[in-house]
């Protein structure tokens, strides 16, 4: 079974504060996705990387950076956290040849901004 | 940039009885893949159905299947026999093939089956 794992279930941070949330997946997946999840607006895509130190701007990267030195991990960096990041962020990630399997998520990590 | 559209963002279901959830979507393309997703409460996203652009069979799995209108942008998921376990948000999903493979979300559906 694909595994797609992100390192915290639940997390609170201050504002100001840089935070890294980490995701890591086990099945040699080329393409690996960040996306914010907010009642009402459905999945946001932050940041996604089709291979090692690549990286793409999604619809909503400002505030975000990311980092992906492996091809196993792909990372998001809030550089300077503030309230309105509070969020569901989900990590996801896909084959490039195998498109039509969709992606494969994580089980979200939910941050707090006090 | 395609967009996805679930026009009911709340659905209540009988346990037995069938329920349909809407999708349409707006996209200049023909290569294409389409999606949807369940997230159960407090759990992980996971694939229920998808359906490539150029098969005009609609998808079946199970207990779930889609009706696919492909000229009207149409891409409805049916969910027959509702059973308590299909409580869950529903996220209908485009990828584009031919501008990379991340996946656009609409901005879901929340199902409740009661009993």
């Amino acid at each position: 079974d694909v595994k797609v794992t992100q390192s915290s279930r639940y997390l609170v941070k201050r504002t100001g504060e840089k935070v890294f949330l980490e995701c890591v997946q086990d099945m040699d997946h080329e393409n690996m996705f960040w996306y914010r999840q907010d009642p009402g607006l459905g999945l946001r895509l932050i940041y996604f990387s089709y291979d090692v130190k690549m990286k793409e701007k999604g619809d909503i990267p400002e505030g975000y950076s990311v980092s992906r030195e492996k091809k196993e991990r792909f990372s998001l960096i809030l550089e300077s956290a503030s309230t309105n990041q509070t969020s569901m962020y989900l990590c996801a990630s896909s084959f490039s040849r195998g498109q039509g399997f969709g992606a494969f998520f994580g089980q979200g990590t939910r941050l707090t901004v006090v | 940039a395609q967009t996805v559209t679930q026009s009911q963002p709340e659905m209540s279901v009988q346990e037995a009885e069938t329920v349909t959830l809407s999708c349409t979507y707006d996209t200049s393309e023909n290569n294409y893949y389409l999606f949807w997703y369940k997230q159960p409460p407090s759990r992980q996203m996971i694939l229920v159905i998808r359906q490539e652009a150029y098969k005009q069979q609609n998808a079946t799995e199970n207990r779930f299947s889609v009706n696919f209108q492909k000229a009207a942008k149409s891409f409805s998921l049916k969910i027959s026999d509702s059973q308590l376990g299909d409580t869950a948000m529903y996220f209908c999903a485009f990828m584009n093939l031919n501008s990379g493979y991340a996946l656009n979300f609409g901005k879901g559906t929340s199902l409740l089956v009661t009993p």
